[in-house]
C-alpha cells in the first residue's frame, strides 16, 4: 500500500521568507510524487511532479520540490513566498504500475500555509 | 484551456434521499477519477474509471455506484444518503500514459440535512 505523511498542520512564514512543505511517502517501487494547492472551496490545482530525472523539480507560481530517494522525502519549497501562496497544499503519491495513468492518487493529510504580510 | 467540470456545484439532500453527481472529463482525457473530500480531511479516493470500464476501487461505500458513459462523462450515484456523506465530492481527469497527473473539477458539495 502506498502512503504519504505531511508531518505538520500548519506552517507559518513571514512574506518574502523562503517556505517548507514537508512530504514523505512510503510505496513500493519508483514513486510518482505530486504536489497539488487548494484555495477555500475549490478545486485542487496541479503544482508540479516528480517522475524520474533531476531531483529538483520546478512547478507553478515558483514552486520547486526536491526528490530525496534517501529520505524518501518530496518537500515543497519557494524561495520567496507571497500572501498569495497561503493556502491548503497536499503531497500526492501513486506507485508505478504498467498502466499508470489509471492508479489513483493518495494524498497526505494536507499542510495549510500561512504567509504573514 | 478546457478543464473538468462538475455538476451540480451545490447540493442539498435530505437522508434517506437519493443523488447523482456529474463529471465531464478534459477533452481526450480517458480516465475519470472521483475523490471524496469530508471537512478538514483530505481527499479520499472512491473510484475510477478507464475507458468505460471500472479501473480501480476505493472506499466507495455499498451505497454508491458509479459509471462512465460513452462521451466519457461520469456519474456517481449516491442512495440512502446519511449526514456523515455531507463532503466535498471531486471528480479527477487523466491520460493513460504513465505520469501523467491528474486534474480536478471544482468540486460538487453535498450537503445531507
Amino acid at each position: 500500500a502506498q502512503s504519504v505523511a505531511q508531518p505538520e498542520d500548519q506552517v507559518n512564514v513571514a512574506e518574502g521568507n523562503p517556505l517548507t512543505v514537508k512530504c514523505t511517502y512510503s510505496v513500493s517501487g519508483n514513486p510518482y510524487l505530486f504536489w497539488y494547492v487548494q484555495y477555500p472551496n475549490r478545486g485542487l490545482q496541479f503544482l508540479l511532479k516528480y517522475i524520474t530525472g533531476d531531483n529538483l523539480v520546478k512547478g507553478s507560481y515558483g514552486f520547486e520540490a526536491e526528490f530525496n530517494k534517501s529520505q524518501t522525502s518530496f518537500h515543497l519549497k519557494k524561495p520567496s513566498a507571497l500572501v498569495s501562496d497561503s493556502a491548503l497544499y497536499f503531497c500526492a503519491v501513486r506507485g508505478p504500475s504498467m498502466d499508470t495513468g489509471r492508479r489513483a492518487l493518495t494524498f497526505g493529510s494536507g499542510t495549510r500555509l500561512q504567509v504573514q504580510p | 484551456a478546457a478543464g473538468v467540470i462538475q455538476s451540480p456545484r451545490h447540493l442539498i439532500k435530505e437522508k434517506r434521499e437519493t443523488a447523482t453527481l456529474k463529471c465531464y472529463p478534459i477533452p481526450r482525457h480517458d480516465t475519470v477519477y472521483w475523490y471524496q473530500q469530508g471537512p478538514g480531511q483530505d481527499p479520499q479516493f472512491l473510484i475510477s474509471f478507464y475507458e468505460k470500464m471500472q479501473s480501480d476501487k476505493g472506499s466507495i461505500p455499498d451505497r454508491f455506484s458509479a459509471q462512465q458513459f460513452s462521451d466519457y462523462h461520469s456519474e456517481l450515484n449516491m442512495s440512502s444518503l446519511e449526514l456523515g456523506d455531507s463532503a466535498l465530492y471531486f471528480c479527477a481527469s487523466s491520460l493513460r500514459q504513465g505520469g501523467t497527473e491528474a486534474f480536478f473539477g471544482q468540486g460538487t458539495r453535498l450537503t445531507v440535512v
